[in-house]
């Protein structure tokens, strides 16, 4: 049963525009991340939020902004995308931090022509 | 910081055969640890999550097995079906750096029936 929910699924965009993705959880949770996956499959985290506050911000371009008006919602902004922004997004949620069980959403697949 | 190295990269079995992934990581701290699967064109689900103070960990098909001494992580399918085709995912959460989660590069496992 899905409790991480992202939108969009797919999103096809030319370099240069801007897109924002939406992530939303329904378990009560804290804590949320985004991740990039490539197209190896690398999964690297790129922001954490708890509590609606910024705790983690690997070394990610300026142009991606994370985005978070409540708890349960996490968005993510690319400010004028690249090419090599090209790969899925995934959000996740946990309770708390550290020990507790992230969950997963679908993900949501970029690709800058 | 964590460093996970994950192998093999892809594996390949045979219906009925074991499958056996191996994750070492770097910090001695780490104390949450997690096998995540990846389906095709899915999200990741979490398999287990394992505490620090458990070396053998037995799943409904599977066994974790945690060996801190030599900071590894292994999992192993045993009598692997085609429905367990998927990447598998080990991450790392060191106690002391709570909110962080640091993943494997993933093996990609082709059960062939």
């Amino acid at each position: 049963e899905t409790a991480v929910f992202q939108t969009p699924n797919y999103h096809v965009t030319q370099v240069g525009n801007e897109v924002s993705f939406n992530c939303k959880q329904t378990l009560g949770h804290d804590t949320m991340y985004w991740y990039k996956q490539d197209s190896k499959k690398l999964l690297k985290i790129m922001f954490s939020y708890n509590n609606k506050q910024l705790i983690v911000n690997e070394t990610v371009p300026r142009r991606f902004s994370p985005q978070s008006s409540d708890k349960a919602h996490l968005n993510l902004r690319i400010k004028s995308v690249e090419p090599e922004d090209s790969a899925v997004y995934l959000c996740a949620s946990s309770l708390g931090l550290g020990q507790d069980t992230q969950y997963f959403g679908p993900g949501t697949r970029l690709l800058v022509l | 910081g964590e460093q996970v190295e994950q192998r093999p990269p892809h594996l390949s079995v045979r219906e009925g055969d074991s499958a056996f992934i191996t994750c070492t990581y770097t910090d001695p701290n780490s104390y949450y640890f997690f096998w995540y699967k990846q389906e095709p064109g899915a999200s990741l689900q979490l398999l287990m999550k394992v505490f620090s103070s458990t070396e053998i960990n037995e799943g409904q098909g599977f066994t974790v097995l945690l060996n801190k001494k030599d900071k590894r992580l292994s999992l192993n399918l045993t009598a692997a079906h085609p429905g367990d085709s998927a990447a598998y995912f080990c991450a790392v959460s060191a106690g002391d750096m709570g909110y962080k989660l640091t993943f494997g590069t993933g093996t990609s496992l082709l059960v062939d029936p």
